[in-house]
Protein backbone atom coordinates (compact mmCIF):
# COMPACT_ATOMS: atom_id res chain seq x y z
CA UNK A 1 0.00 0.00 0.00
CA UNK A 2 1.08 3.58 -1.06
CA UNK A 3 1.50 5.96 1.85
CA UNK A 4 3.48 7.59 4.47
CA UNK A 5 4.66 5.67 7.46
CA UNK A 6 6.78 7.65 11.00
CA UNK A 7 8.03 6.12 13.24
CA UNK A 8 8.13 5.23 16.30
CA UNK A 9 5.13 6.50 17.42
CA UNK A 10 5.88 6.60 21.15
CA UNK A 11 9.06 8.33 22.02
CA UNK A 12 10.77 8.87 25.31
CA UNK A 13 13.52 11.16 25.64
CA UNK A 14 15.91 12.84 28.49
CA UNK A 15 16.11 16.54 28.74
CA UNK A 16 19.44 17.24 26.97
CA UNK A 17 19.75 14.42 24.38
CA UNK A 18 19.36 14.64 20.71
CA UNK A 19 16.35 12.32 18.91
CA UNK A 20 15.59 11.50 15.09
CA UNK A 21 12.03 10.93 14.36
CA UNK A 22 12.01 9.09 10.94
CA UNK A 23 9.13 9.74 8.04
CA UNK A 24 9.28 7.38 4.83
CA UNK A 25 6.93 7.47 2.00
CA UNK A 26 6.35 5.49 -0.89
CA UNK A 27 3.82 7.88 -2.51
CA UNK A 28 6.61 9.22 -5.43
CA UNK A 29 6.31 12.45 -3.75
CA UNK A 30 8.82 15.23 -4.31
CA UNK A 31 7.60 17.75 -1.24
CA UNK A 32 7.78 16.48 2.55
CA UNK A 33 7.36 18.53 5.28
CA UNK A 34 7.74 18.16 8.99
CA UNK A 35 4.90 20.16 11.16
CA UNK A 36 4.81 20.19 14.74
CA UNK A 37 1.33 19.86 16.34
CA UNK A 38 0.47 21.39 20.65
CA UNK A 39 -2.92 21.52 21.52
CA UNK A 40 -4.63 24.56 20.65
CA UNK A 41 -2.29 25.88 18.42
CA UNK A 42 -3.05 24.01 15.16
CA UNK A 43 0.27 22.64 13.10
CA UNK A 44 2.93 24.82 12.30
CA UNK A 45 5.91 23.99 9.84
CA UNK A 46 9.35 23.44 11.28
CA UNK A 47 11.08 22.42 7.41
CA UNK A 48 9.80 21.23 3.90
CA UNK A 49 11.81 20.45 1.18
CA UNK A 50 10.94 20.15 -2.56
CA UNK A 51 13.72 17.93 -3.50
CA UNK A 52 16.11 15.75 -2.87
CA UNK A 53 19.57 17.57 -1.37
CA UNK A 54 17.45 20.60 -0.72
CA UNK A 55 15.13 21.91 2.13
CA UNK A 56 14.10 25.29 3.55
CA UNK A 57 13.21 26.42 7.25
CA UNK A 58 9.54 26.69 8.12
CA UNK A 59 8.23 29.00 11.16
CA UNK A 60 9.83 27.51 14.00
CA UNK A 61 12.98 25.41 12.68
CA UNK A 62 14.94 26.95 15.15
CA UNK A 63 15.95 23.57 17.46
CA UNK A 64 15.64 21.17 14.73
CA UNK A 65 18.01 19.89 11.54
CA UNK A 66 16.76 17.67 8.83
CA UNK A 67 18.01 16.30 6.06
CA UNK A 68 16.69 14.46 2.48
CA UNK A 69 19.28 12.58 0.81
CA UNK A 70 16.76 10.17 -0.85
CA UNK A 71 13.59 11.82 -2.47
CA UNK A 72 11.57 8.90 -0.01
CA UNK A 73 13.06 10.07 2.76
CA UNK A 74 13.22 12.88 5.39
CA UNK A 75 14.30 12.40 9.27
CA UNK A 76 13.94 15.12 11.83
CA UNK A 77 16.50 15.95 14.03
CA UNK A 78 14.96 17.18 17.31
CA UNK A 79 18.04 18.69 18.90
CA UNK A 80 18.80 19.91 22.83
CA UNK A 81 18.78 23.21 21.72
CA UNK A 82 14.87 22.96 21.03
CA UNK A 83 13.73 24.51 24.53
CA UNK A 84 10.46 22.53 24.84
CA UNK A 85 10.63 19.32 22.33
CA UNK A 86 7.49 17.64 23.73
CA UNK A 87 5.06 17.67 21.17
CA UNK A 88 3.19 15.67 18.58
CA UNK A 89 5.28 15.64 15.10
CA UNK A 90 3.43 15.49 11.98
CA UNK A 91 5.56 14.22 8.48
CA UNK A 92 3.82 14.88 5.01
CA UNK A 93 4.42 14.94 1.62
CA UNK A 94 3.01 16.14 -1.93
CA UNK A 95 3.09 16.06 -5.38
CA UNK A 96 4.81 19.35 -4.88
CA UNK A 97 2.90 21.15 -7.35
CA UNK A 98 0.30 23.19 -7.85
CA UNK A 99 -3.19 22.30 -6.47
CA UNK A 100 -1.92 19.42 -5.09
CA UNK A 101 -2.76 18.40 -1.26
CA UNK A 102 -0.70 16.96 1.42
CA UNK A 103 -0.87 13.56 2.64
CA UNK A 104 -0.10 12.91 6.32
CA UNK A 105 1.78 10.43 8.71
CA UNK A 106 0.46 9.09 11.21
CA UNK A 107 2.57 11.05 13.69
CA UNK A 108 4.87 10.59 16.36
CA UNK A 109 4.60 11.83 19.72
CA UNK A 110 7.82 12.93 21.42
CA UNK A 111 7.92 13.12 25.58
CA UNK A 112 10.71 15.00 26.71
CA UNK A 113 11.23 13.66 30.59
CA UNK B 1 2.96 33.99 8.19
CA UNK B 2 -0.77 33.79 7.07
CA UNK B 3 -3.65 34.05 10.03
CA UNK B 4 -6.07 31.58 9.66
CA UNK B 5 -8.12 31.61 12.62
CA UNK B 6 -10.88 28.94 13.95
CA UNK B 7 -12.96 28.57 17.08
CA UNK B 8 -11.83 26.12 19.30
CA UNK B 9 -14.68 23.64 19.86
CA UNK B 10 -18.02 22.93 18.83
CA UNK B 11 -20.64 20.38 20.09
CA UNK B 12 -23.93 19.30 18.59
CA UNK B 13 -26.32 16.13 18.77
CA UNK B 14 -26.28 13.43 16.47
CA UNK B 15 -28.64 13.83 13.58
CA UNK B 16 -27.93 17.85 13.66
CA UNK B 17 -26.09 19.91 11.07
CA UNK B 18 -22.38 21.06 11.99
CA UNK B 19 -20.90 24.59 11.03
CA UNK B 20 -17.16 25.02 11.66
CA UNK B 21 -15.70 28.36 10.65
CA UNK B 22 -12.66 29.25 9.19
CA UNK B 23 -10.76 33.26 8.64
CA UNK B 24 -7.83 33.66 6.53
CA UNK B 25 -6.05 36.83 5.33
CA UNK B 26 -4.60 35.66 1.76
CA UNK B 27 -7.03 37.02 -0.29
CA UNK B 28 -4.62 35.15 -2.83
CA UNK B 29 -5.13 32.08 -2.10
CA UNK B 30 -6.30 29.60 -4.94
CA UNK B 31 -7.29 26.02 -3.03
CA UNK B 32 -8.65 25.83 0.50
CA UNK B 33 -8.86 22.69 2.23
CA UNK B 34 -10.34 20.85 5.07
CA UNK B 35 -9.02 18.18 7.13
CA UNK B 36 -10.21 15.97 9.37
CA UNK B 37 -7.89 14.85 12.73
CA UNK B 38 -8.99 11.71 15.07
CA UNK B 39 -7.07 11.06 18.13
CA UNK B 40 -3.76 10.32 18.16
CA UNK B 41 -3.54 9.91 13.89
CA UNK B 42 -2.72 12.17 11.14
CA UNK B 43 -4.78 14.62 8.99
CA UNK B 44 -6.86 13.25 6.33
CA UNK B 45 -8.27 15.53 3.51
CA UNK B 46 -12.04 15.53 3.80
CA UNK B 47 -12.81 18.50 0.90
CA UNK B 48 -11.09 21.66 -0.74
CA UNK B 49 -12.92 24.39 -3.03
CA UNK B 50 -11.47 26.47 -5.64
CA UNK B 51 -11.23 30.01 -4.36
CA UNK B 52 -13.32 30.79 -7.62
CA UNK B 53 -16.51 28.66 -5.86
CA UNK B 54 -18.83 29.54 -3.68
CA UNK B 55 -20.08 26.24 -2.71
CA UNK B 56 -18.66 22.99 -3.19
CA UNK B 57 -21.48 19.83 -2.31
CA UNK B 58 -19.81 16.46 -1.38
CA UNK B 59 -22.48 13.97 0.37
CA UNK B 60 -23.08 15.14 3.59
CA UNK B 61 -20.02 18.01 3.58
CA UNK B 62 -20.92 21.37 2.27
CA UNK B 63 -17.93 23.99 2.22
CA UNK B 64 -19.04 27.97 1.64
CA UNK B 65 -16.81 30.17 0.47
CA UNK B 66 -17.07 33.82 0.89
CA UNK B 67 -14.19 35.51 -0.51
CA UNK B 68 -14.73 39.37 -0.12
CA UNK B 69 -14.88 38.38 3.58
CA UNK B 70 -12.59 35.11 3.64
CA UNK B 71 -14.60 33.07 5.28
CA UNK B 72 -14.63 29.51 4.41
CA UNK B 73 -17.08 27.24 6.27
CA UNK B 74 -17.55 23.71 6.83
CA UNK B 75 -21.12 21.72 7.39
CA UNK B 76 -21.46 18.70 8.09
CA UNK B 77 -25.17 17.12 7.87
CA UNK B 78 -26.88 14.47 9.86
CA UNK B 79 -23.63 14.84 11.97
CA UNK B 80 -22.87 11.14 13.39
CA UNK B 81 -20.84 10.17 16.18
CA UNK B 82 -17.87 8.97 14.32
CA UNK B 83 -17.31 12.66 12.90
CA UNK B 84 -16.02 13.60 16.06
CA UNK B 85 -12.58 14.74 15.58
CA UNK B 86 -10.73 17.54 15.28
CA UNK B 87 -11.26 20.01 11.83
CA UNK B 88 -8.66 21.62 10.28
CA UNK B 89 -8.70 24.27 7.51
CA UNK B 90 -5.55 25.26 5.43
CA UNK B 91 -4.50 27.78 3.21
CA UNK B 92 -1.20 27.18 0.91
CA UNK B 93 1.08 29.76 -0.02
CA UNK B 94 4.22 30.36 -1.63
CA UNK B 95 2.79 28.15 -4.83
CA UNK B 96 2.18 25.85 -2.51
CA UNK B 97 5.21 25.36 -0.56
CA UNK B 98 4.06 25.79 2.24
CA UNK B 99 0.31 25.50 3.63
CA UNK B 100 -0.57 27.17 7.29
CA UNK B 101 -3.23 25.44 8.75
CA UNK B 102 -6.05 26.87 11.67
CA UNK B 103 -5.90 25.82 15.50
CA UNK B 104 -8.17 22.97 14.48
CA UNK B 105 -11.95 23.23 15.92
CA UNK B 106 -12.74 19.90 17.75
CA UNK B 107 -16.23 18.35 17.25
CA UNK B 108 -17.92 16.48 20.32
CA UNK B 109 -21.17 14.75 18.87
CA UNK B 110 -23.23 13.92 21.76
CA UNK B 111 -25.34 11.03 21.06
Amino acid sequence: DGGITQSPKYLFRKEGQNVTLSCEQNLNHDAMYWYRQDPGQGLRLIYYSQIVNDFQKGDIAEGYSVSREKKESFPLTVTSAQKNPTAFYLCASSKGREADTQYFGPGTRLTVL
Amino acid sequence: GEDVEQSLFLSVREGDSSVINCTYTDSSSTYLYWYKQEPGAGLQLLTYIFSNMDMKQDQRLTVLLNKKDKHLSLRIADTQTGDSAIYFCAVPKDNFNKFYFGSGTKLNVKP
